[in-house]
């Protein structure tokens, strides 16, 4: 069976671009969720969805960010302009289960 | 928010050595995973455990939720064990909130 997918794998932009990272998450679950990962401050949750309905996104760093979920099998997370602080490793993750999550490979972004 | 710790926050072994990974939480929690990290940052999960005790090859946990701790045990290590480990703990809906991890370094 098919993990999570996300794409890119890595993404080197530099500041001011729109970066648009994609996420597939595992066929029949509900539930998906967007994180960001950096030394400084671990694993935070950005936003997660319900049946592709957001629920949370308290952990939206700002308005630069922005996460849509059209349907039960595709997502994206977009930063609009990029900035060197952005530069982390997101990863995706989805569940069916409450507090059983599956994530993604994640994308590790570099901004200049 | 709720508080999650984990120790210890570095750890080196020799390989075949056994190691016990602690981690505790300030509130009541509905359920909790534990995660490897691997050195190419897949996070992978080792344990769904809200409670009791789980096992899986070399790698066990147990959660005792009413004393707010959790521990996952790995026997005879390997040098494929080495990474860093997560416990990550749902309060209510569907947030996790992720610990700071353990670096597990198993040398040969």
């Amino acid at each position: 069976d098919a993990g999570v997918i996300q794409s890119p794998r890595h993404e080197v932009t530099e500041m001011g671009q729109e970066v648009t990272l994609r996420c597939k998450p595992i066929s029949g679950h509900n539930s998906l969720f967007w994180y960001r990962q950096t030394m400084m401050r671990g694993l935070e949750l950005l936003i997660y969805f319900n049946n592709n309905v957001p629920i949370d996104d308290s952990g939206m760093p700002e308005d630069r960010f922005s996460a849509k979920m059209p349907n039960a099998s595709f997502s994206t997370l977009k930063i609009q302009p990029s900035e060197p602080r952005d530069s982390a490793v997101y990863f995706c993750a989805s569940s069916l289960t409450p507090g059983r999550q599956y994530f993604g490979p994640g994308t590790r972004l570099t901004v200049t | 928010g709720i508080q999650v710790e984990q120790s210890p926050p570095d750890l080196i072994l020799q390989e075949g050595a056994n190691s016990t990974l602690r981690c505790n939480f300030s509130d009541s929690v509905n359920n909790l995973q534990w995660f490897h990290q691997n050195p190419w940052g897949q996070l992978i999960n080792l344990f769904y455990i809200p409670s009791g005790t789980k096992q899986n090859g070399r790698l066990s946990a147990t959660t005792v939720a009413t004393e707010r701790y959790s521990l996952l045990y790995i026997s005879s290590s390997q040098t494929t064990d080495s990474g860093v480990y997560f416990c990550a703990v749902l309060v209510t809906g569907n947030q996790f909130y992720f610990g700071t991890g353990t670096s597990l370094t198993v040398i040969p």
